[in-house]
Order: C-alpha cells, then structure tokens, then sequence
C-alpha cells in the first residue's frame, strides 16, 4: 500500500523557518517525482514545488521562489520542504504528492503549518 | 500562472448527471492533454479521479468522464450518489518544467 505520511508542520513567527518531511512507503521512492502542495484555509489548491526522481532538477511556484527549497532523500525514502522567511499567507495545509502521468496520483494526509505571532 | 477556471458551484439529484468546467488558455489546458481531476471530502485530502483528460485510476467508478475541447475541460458524474458531494478540482500541466495549475474548485451537492 502506497502511503505518504508528512511531519514537521506547527506554529512559527512571521519571518520563521519550518522544514517539512514526507516520509513514502509502498513503492519505489527513487523512480518518481514527487510535489508539494498547498492549500489555505477555506481555500482552492496550490502546487508549490516539484523535484525529479534523482533530486538533480526542480520547480517552483511564483510565491516559493527564493524561500522554499524542495529535496529529497533516496536512501531515506523521504521528501522535504525547507520554508524561510514565513509570512502569514503561507498558512496552509501542505501535502506531499506523488507525480505520475502529469497528475499527483497519490497523496498524503497533510502537515499544517501556521504563521502568526 | 492564473489559476484554472471553474463554476464555484453544481448540483443536482441523485441518480442525475452534473458536468463541471474548467477554462484555462491554450498555454495549458488547450495545449496538453495533461488535464487532471481530484475530489475532496471535507478535512480530508484530495484523490485523483481522472488524469490525462480522461483516464481512470484504478479503483474510481466508470459514473466519473473526463473530457476537454480547445482550453476547456470537463468532469462528468453520472448517476449521482451522496457520496459524490464534495469540492472538485482540475488541473493542468503547463510545460516542461513541469509547474501545475489547479483550478478555483467547484463545491458539488446533491440535492
């Protein structure tokens, strides 16, 4: 069984760090892209970042550039996000997706992260 | 990117059908066929339900269609049941470097 399962979310002042972890099991880690993806509260979704299956290439959306960086470990088995400069508006839900056939066909249960003072 | 465009809202009665759009340009849903579908209970993550337009993964039922015409894309549920209420989103791939963008999601009741 395939499962995605994210730590690391919490509570951080304006201007904080976070560094978000998914931990995959169930399947080859190393063959796939992975993403992360957002949503605000009361919101719609938002891709964030996406990293190839070796960790050589990434993407980033408008609003993570510069802030966020995605990574991974092959050997872990494991996804990361690295989140600086936090601001309010990066309050979200952030899930941690597979990639398969242009699609996040597999998704885990989300990690909240919250902005505030 | 600008978000993918979908009605807030759809509705209809079980055992009806309801067909829910999303408009993007010709530099995402109407140049890939890339288009993805996903459904959302509330507090829970979202599930894929429909990739490439129009194919589904294993395990979702052949009441859910997915289809697209130049920059719009469609979702149809067939034969509505209660557990379909929930928010839908498309999304589309818009190049090589692989960004995605979602839609705006649309909240379905069955009446």
């Amino acid at each position: 069984e395939v499962q995605l399962v994210e730590s690391g979310g919490g509570l951080v002042q304006p201007g904080g760090s976070l560094r978000l972890s998914c931990a995959a099991s169930g399947f080859i880690f190393d063959t796939y892209w992975m993403n992360w993806v957002r949503q605000a509260p009361g919101k719609g979704l938002v891709w964030v970042s996406t990293i190839n299956s070796d960790g050589s290439s990434t993407g980033y959306a408008d609003s993570a550039k510069g802030r966020f960086t995605i990574s991974r470990d092959n050997a872990k088995n494991t996804l990361y996000l690295q989140m600086n400069s936090l601001r309010a508006e990066d309050t979200a839900m952030y899930y941690c997706t597979r990639h398969r056939a242009y699609s996040h066909d597999q998704w885990g249960q989300g990690a909240l992260v919250t902005v505030s003072s | 990117q600008s978000a993918l465009t979908q009605p807030p809202s759809a509705s209809g009665s079980p055992g009806q059908s309801v067909t829910i759009s999303c408009t993007g340009t010709s530099s995402d849903v109407g140049g890939y066929d890339f288009v993805s579908w996903y459904q959302q209970h509330p507090g829970k993550a979202p599930k894929l339900m429909i990739y490439e337009v129009s194919k589904r993964p294993s395990g979702v039922p052949d009441r859910f269609s997915g289809s697209k015409s130049g920059n719009t894309a469609s979702l149809t549920v067939s034969g509505l049941q209660a557990e379909d209420e929930a928010d839908y989103y498309c999304s589309s791939s818009v190049g090589t470097n692989l960004p995605f963008v979602f839609g705006t999601g649309t909240k379905v009741t069955v009446l």
